[in-house]
C-alpha cells in the first residue's frame, strides 16, 4: 500500500517567517494529496489539497507544490501567525482508492 | 447539518471489557472510516467501508470489529479491550478519495484502557 513520509516532525518559526513541510509518497499511481491541520484537542481539518494534474495551488498564505517525478509534495505557509501553531498532516490516495494514507505529522510552533 | 458525529467523547475501560464506538454522518457520503491517533504516529486506518454493505481492513485492524449498519452509520467494536488500545479514535466519511474527494472527521473519542 501507499507509504507517506513527512518531515520535519517539529518546526519552530518566528512569527512572520515562512514554514515548509515536506512529504514523500511511494505509490506512483497516487493522484490526490490533501493537507490537514489539527489544533490541540480538535479534529483534523482540511486546509488545502492538490491533484496530480496540478503542480501548485495557493490559498491566501498557504500553498502546496507537487513533484510527481520525485514523488514528493510540500506545504508552504508564509507570514506565519500564532494561530498557525498546530499539527499538520499530509496524506495521499491513489486513483480508484477509497482511503487516505497519512504522514506522521509535523508540530508547528510559531513564536511571537 | 452536523457532519460526522461520534459517541462517546470520553470513555475509560478496564482491560478485557468490551465497548462500541458509534459514528453517524449526514452528508450522504458513501465511504466511512475509523482511524486511531497515537502520539508521533499520525492517523492510522483501522477499518473502512467503501460503500454500504462492505467493510475492509486498514493498517491496524487487530482487536477491532466494525459494522456498517446503513449508509449513515459505521460502528467500531472492541471485544476485549487492551491497554495498547488506549488512543484517540476518529470516525470520518467522504466520497471516494480516488476521485479527488477528501474525507471529513468527527470530533474524536478519547479512550483509556486501564
Amino acid at each position: 500500500g501507499e507509504n507517506v513520509e513527512q518531515h520535519p516532525s517539529t518546526l519552530s518559526v518566528q512569527e512572520g517567517d515562512s514554514a515548509v513541510i515536506k512529504c514523500t509518497y511511494s505509490d506512483s499511481a497516487s493522484n490526490y494529496f490533501p493537507w490537514y491541520k489539527q489544533e490541540l484537542g480538535k479534529r483534523p481539518q482540511l486546509i488545502i489539497d492538490i491533484r496530480s494534474n496540478v503542480g501548485e495551488k495557493k490559498d491566501q498564505r498557504i500553498a502546496v507544490t507537487l513533484n510527481k517525478t520525485a514523488k514528493h509534495f510540500s506545504l508552504h505557509i508564509t507570514e506565519t501567525q500564532p494561530e498557525d501553531s498546530a499539527v499538520y498532516f499530509c496524506a495521499a490516495s491513489g486513483a480508484g482508492d477509497y482511503k487516505l494514507s497519512f504522514g506522521a505529522g509535523t508540530t508547528v510552533t510559531v513564536r511571537a | 447539518n452536523a457532519g460526522v458525529t461520534q459517541t462517546p467523547k470520553f470513555q475509560v475501560l478496564k482491560t478485557g471489557q468490551s465497548m462500541t464506538l458509534q459514528c453517524a454522518q449526514d452528508m450522504n457520503h458513501n465511504s466511512m472510516y475509523w482511524y486511531r491517533q497515537d502520539p508521533g504516529m499520525g492517523l492510522r486506518l483501522i477499518y473502512y467501508s467503501a460503500s454500504e454493505g462492505t467493510t475492509d481492513k486498514g493498517e491496524v485492524p487487530n482487536g477491532y470489529n466494525v459494522s456498517r449498519l446503513n449508509k449513515r452509520e459505521f460502528s467500531l467494536r472492541l471485544e476485549s479491550a487492551a491497554p495498547s488500545q488506549t488512543s484517540v479514535y476518529f470516525c470520518a466519511s467522504g466520497s471516494p478519495v480516488g476521485r479527488g474527494n477528501t474525507i471529513y472527521f468527527g470530533e474524536g473519542s478519547w479512550l483509556t484502557v486501564v
